[in-house]
């Protein structure tokens, strides 16, 4: 069974901090791995997807991949009490099948 | 503004009554998504669609629950009868296929008594 592995957290950063979320998965044929981020009461919105290894960055968002370790994490820079959610990872073994297998998520606080 | 749509947004039923919800996925994305999320369990696909047609729904208890699109635009999901363990957050995610990025609905937040 497919599993992807989060923190629960919470993650509690002060606001300007960088915060990192981690995340494992189990399956090796994993090819597309992305970052939802959901507020309370409210559904999940993608934010970031990455495909291939390394790093890929988007505003104050970065994703890192690395498939050897089958880790794919997400940095927040300059974090804010906006930023506070729960972040939830999904990851899909490609090949034309379009479901994603979701973590359980990590909540993030960020204290002003 | 393209967005998932989902109705109710909110439901309070008597166990043993029938629930339907429905969702209008993004125009243009042909797979249709059906969650269901509690703070147990997290997300857990039901089901899901491709051009209209059902390719998987072995996430969905079969005796009491059901889904289908009518055509294109709508999606439905009904429980019947329904049970207080149903109580959750419903989540309709519509994509492209081919692609793997899903787009959610606002969520239809059940809770059955």
């Amino acid at each position: 069974q497919k599993e992807v592995e989060q923190n629960s957290g919470p993650l509690s950063v002060p606001e300007g901090a960088i915060a990192s979320l981690n995340c494992t998965y189990s399956d090796r044929v994993s090819q597309s791995f992305f970052w939802y981020r959901q507020y309370s009461g409210k559904s999940p919105e993608l934010i970031m997807s990455i495909y291939s290894n390394g790093d890929k960055e988007d505003g104050r968002f970065t994703a890192q991949l690395n498939k050897a370790s089958q880790y794919v994490s997400l940095l927040i820079r300059d974090s804010q009490p906006s930023d506070s959610a729960t972040y939830l990872c999904a990851v899909n073994e490609g090949s034309g099948y379009s479901t994603l297998t979701f973590g359980k998520g990590t909540m993030l606080l960020v204290s002003p | 503004d393209a967005r998932v749509t989902q109705t109710p947004r909110d439901k309070v039923t008597e166990m043993g009554q029938e629930v339907t919800m429905r969702c209008q996925p993004i125009l243009g994305h042909n797979t249709v998504f059906w969650y269901r999320q509690t703070m147990m369990q997290g997300l857990e696909l039901l089901a899901y669609f491709r051009n209209r047609a059902p390719l998987d729904d072995s996430g969905m208890p079969k005796d009491r629950f059901s889904a289908e699109m009518p055509d294109a635009t709508l999606a439905t999901l009904k429980i019947q009868p329904s049970e207080p363990r149903d109580s959750a957050v419903y989540f309709c995610a519509s994509g492209f296929a081919g692609g793997a990025e899903q787009y959610f609905g606002p969520g239809t937040r059940l809770t059955v008594t």
